[in-house]
C-alpha cells in the first residue's frame, strides 16, 4: 500500500525550531519529487516547499523562505522539513505530498506555534 | 488572499448537480493544468481529478473537470450525501514558481 506517515510535530514557542519527517512505503520513493503543505486550523491549503526527486531542485513559498529547509534520504524513504524562527502564523497541520498533482497525502502533524 | 479564487459555500440536494468553480490567470490556470481535491471532516485532502479532467483509478465518473482559458471547474452529479466535503482547485504558478490553491469550497448536501 502506498503510504506516507509524517511526524514530528508538536507545541514550540515562537522562534523555536521544530523537524518534520515523513516515512514513505509502497512506492520507489527515490523516483518521485515529493512537498510539504500546510492547512492553518479553518483554513485553506497552502503549499510549503517542494524538493525533486534527486535533491537537486527546491522551492519554497515566499511565507517561509530563509526559515525552512526541505530535504529528503532516499536511502532512508524520507522526506524532512527543518523548520527555524518560528512565528505564530506557522500553526498549521502540515502534510507531506506526493508530485507536483499531490496525488498521495499523509495523515499530517499538528504543528503549534505559542507562548 | 488565495491567488486561485473559489465561492466558499456551493450546495445541493441528492441526486442533483452542483459545479465548483476555479479562477486563476495566465500565469497559472491559464498555462498549466488544474488538479482538484476532496477533503472529507477531519481528513486529509485527497486527489479527485487532475490534469484538468482525469481520474484517479477509484474516483467514481460522478467527478468531472474542465478547463477554459484562465478558469475551471469541478462538476458533481448525481449528488450524494458523503460528497459533502471542502473541494480545493490548485495549479501551478509560473511566476510565483510553485503550486497555487483556491481558497476552497465547502459543499453542503442538503
Amino acid at each position: 500500500e502506498v503510504q506516507l506517515v509524517e511526524s514530528g510535530g508538536g507545541l514550540v514557542q515562537p522562534g523555536g525550531s521544530l523537524r518534520l519527517s515523513c516515512a514513505a512505503s509502497g512506492f520507489t520513493f527515490s523516483s518521485y519529487e515529493m512537498n510539504w503543505v500546510r492547512q492553518a486550523p479553518g483554513k485553506g491549503l497552502e503549499w510549503v516547499s517542494y524538493i525533486s526527486s534527486s535533491g537537486s531542485n527546491i522551492y519554497y513559498a515566499d511565507s517561509v523562505k530563509g526559515r525552512f529547509t526541505i530535504s529528503r534520504d532516499n536511502a532512508k524513504n524520507s522526506l524532512y522539513l527543518q523548520m527555524n524562527s518560528l512565528r505564530a502564523e506557522d500553526t498549521a497541520v502540515y502534510y507531506c505530498a506526493r508530485v507536483t498533482a499531490f496525488d498521495i497525502w499523509g495523515q499530517g502533524t499538528m504543528v503549534t506555534v505559542s507562548s | 488572499q488565495s491567488v486561485l479564487t473559489q465561492p466558499p459555500s456551493a450546495s445541493g440536494t441528492p441526486g442533483q448537480r452542483v459545479t465548483i468553480s476555479c479562477s486563476g490567470s495566465s500565469s497559472n490556470i491559464g498555462s498549466n493544468t488544474v488538479n482538484w481535491y476532496q477533503q472529507l471532516p477531519g481528513a486529509a485532502p485527497k486527489l479527485l481529478i487532475y490534469s484538468n479532467n482525469l481520474r484517479p483509478s477509484g474516483v467514481p465518473d460522478r467527478f468531472s473537470g474542465s478547463k477554459s482559458a484562465t478558469s475551471a471547474s469541478l462538476g458533481i452529479s448525481g449528488l450524494q450525501s458523503e460528497d459533502e466535503a471542502d473541494y480545493y482547485c490548485a495549479a501551478w504558478d509560473d511566476r510565483l514558481n510553485g503550486p497555487v490553491f483556491g481558497g476552497g469550497t465547502k459543499l453542503t448536501v442538503l
